[in-house]
């Protein structure tokens, strides 16, 4: 029942640049509440990659960049490279359902 | 450094209950909600609820509202996930994540999970 929408997959060589749009809606993202994003590797927990839209934690590399416009973010990832597969989750705030939501993840594959 | 570490992997029949713990270490337990958040096999993320360590106040998602119960124990850090009247669609990793509030938030309950537990695996079968 996400209220989120990712694409279930995006591709890219070693080296290129590819994006995972977070679509939400006027009770979420667009009501001005801030998107986080995650990277979950396969067969770990979910690890926060991006905070408040836009800001790296310590460790991120800045191959990672967020960013968000009316009801929609974007995960940006530049200089792919292998380890960079993985699932990626967006999350937010929906005042509607008085509870945290999470986008249906994007599974981000290296060629 | 701050880590959350859960039990271990259960397995139960339809109908049983199931207690799951996260024990907090590297920081202030109460100083942070703790909130739960189940993944089924090859599926996505949801989220189950949230509680207030420092008064014990809840939260719970409407789709588990009457099946699950938020608790904590503030003498050894630890917070409890208990979900009753199992089915087998409740087969998920159940994940624990202290959740960090956003400064000046429009609403106390906006913010991000960091760090997150190493998840527990519950299988429900007859």
């Amino acid at each position: 029942q996400s209220v989120l929408t990712q694409p279930p997959s995006v591709s890219g060589a070693p080296g290129q640049r590819v994006t995972i749009s977070c679509t939400g809606s006027s009770s979420n993202i667009g009501a001005g509440y801030d998107v986080h994003w995650y990277q979950q590797l396969p067969g770990t927990a979910p690890k926060l990659l991006i905070y408040g839209n836009s800001n790296r934690p310590s460790g991120v590399p800045d191959r990672f960049s967020g960013s968000k416009s009316g009801t929609s973010a974007s995960l940006a990832i530049t200089g792919l490279q292998a380890e960079d597969e993985a699932d990626y989750y967006c999350q937010s705030y929906d005042s509607s359902l008085s509870g945290e939501v999470f986008g249906t993840g994007t599974k981000v594959t290296v060629l | 450094q701050v880590q959350l570490v859960q039990s271990g992997a259960e397995v139960k029949k339809p109908g049983a209950s199931v207690k799951v713990s996260c024990k907090a270490s590297g920081y202030t337990f109460t100083g942070y909600y703790m909130h739960w958040v189940r993944q089924a096999p090859g599926q996505g993320l949801e989220w189950m609820g949230r509680i207030n360590p420092n008064s014990g106040g809840t939260n719970y998602a409407q789709k588990f509202q009457g099946r699950v119960t938020m608790t904590r124990d503030t003498s050894i850090s630890t917070a409890y996930m208990e979900l009753s009247r199992l089915r087998s669609d409740d087969t998920a990793v159940y994940y624990c994540a202290r959740f960090v509030v956003v400064p000046a938030a429009m609403a106390a309950e906006e913010g991000w999970f960091d760090p997150w537990g190493q998840g527990t695996l519950v299988t429900v079968s007859s």
